[in-house]
């Protein structure tokens, strides 16, 4: 098992710019969910995706979109970004869709800030 | 809508003591599963414990053990024997049965394990 890495650690953007942040699952886990963690809150969840497709979503805008790869990698884009964007995004992985009651492993997040 | 609760901002307890941390949730839903998360300053959230809401047996992982209340929709934390790695924020966490359900977290508590 080599755990869940996102990429990068830190980032700066400007309001109304675009975002891509990146995460590579652990092997062989096909689910993948994406969460935003503001500061002193707990994480929301945006969403879910199963074997490439999207098969969850959170109550966030549809300018936060993402895509799964066969690889076991999978990406956040956010467009057009908003100073309320500023926050922690977890990348989280499970085996399947079945196993997700059994917990996700997480990784270490992407602090991104909005200036 | 499920909502979890966390009504302890902050806990303070001495190394080898005993400290409970709280969680309510509200919820309709009969079968579904609740979750502890802790997060050290490394921001990677880690699995503690597990309880499955069909299961009456409260559900213990060495030194972590809950006290889980159907009824009550009380979920609580023990933490036997405190030691200085457990300085951490910890995440109560309800999901609901079935696939592509996500993770519903409350904002947390931060704990502090004093020498």
């Amino acid at each position: 098992e080599t755990g869940v890495t996102q990429s990068p650690t830190h980032l700066i953007k400007t309001r109304g710019q675009q975002v891509t942040l990146r995460c590579s699952s652990q092997s062989g886990h096909n689910t993948v969910s994406w969460y935003q963690q503001a500061l002193g809150q707990g994480p929301q969840f945006i969403f879910q995706y199963y074997r490439e497709e999207e098969n969850g979503r959170g109550n966030f805008p549809p300018r936060f979109s993402g895509l799964q790869f066969p690889n076991y990698s999978s990406e956040l884009n956010v467009n057009a970004l908003e100073l309320d964007d500023s926050a922690l995004y977890l990348c989280a992985s499970s085996l399947d869709s079945r196993t997700t009651s059994y917990g996700y492993t997480f990784g270490s997040g992407t602090r991104l800030t909005v200036v | 809508a499920q909502t979890v609760t966390q009504s302890q901002p902050e806990m303070s307890v001495q190394e080898a003591e005993t400290v409970t941390l709280s969680c309510t949730y509200d919820t309709s839903e009969n079968n579904y599963y609740l979750f502890w998360y802790k997060q050290p300053p490394s921001r990677q959230m880690i699995l503690v414990i597990r309880q499955e809401a069909y299961k009456q047996q409260n559900a213990t992982e060495n030194r972590f053990s809950v006290n889980f209340q159907k009824a009550a929709k009380s979920f609580s934390l023990k933490i036997s024997d405190s030691q200085l790695g457990d300085t951490a924020m910890y995440f109560c966490a309800f999901m609901k049965h079935g696939t592509g359900y996500a993770l519903n977290f409350g904002k947390g508590t931060s704990l502090l394990v004093t020498p």
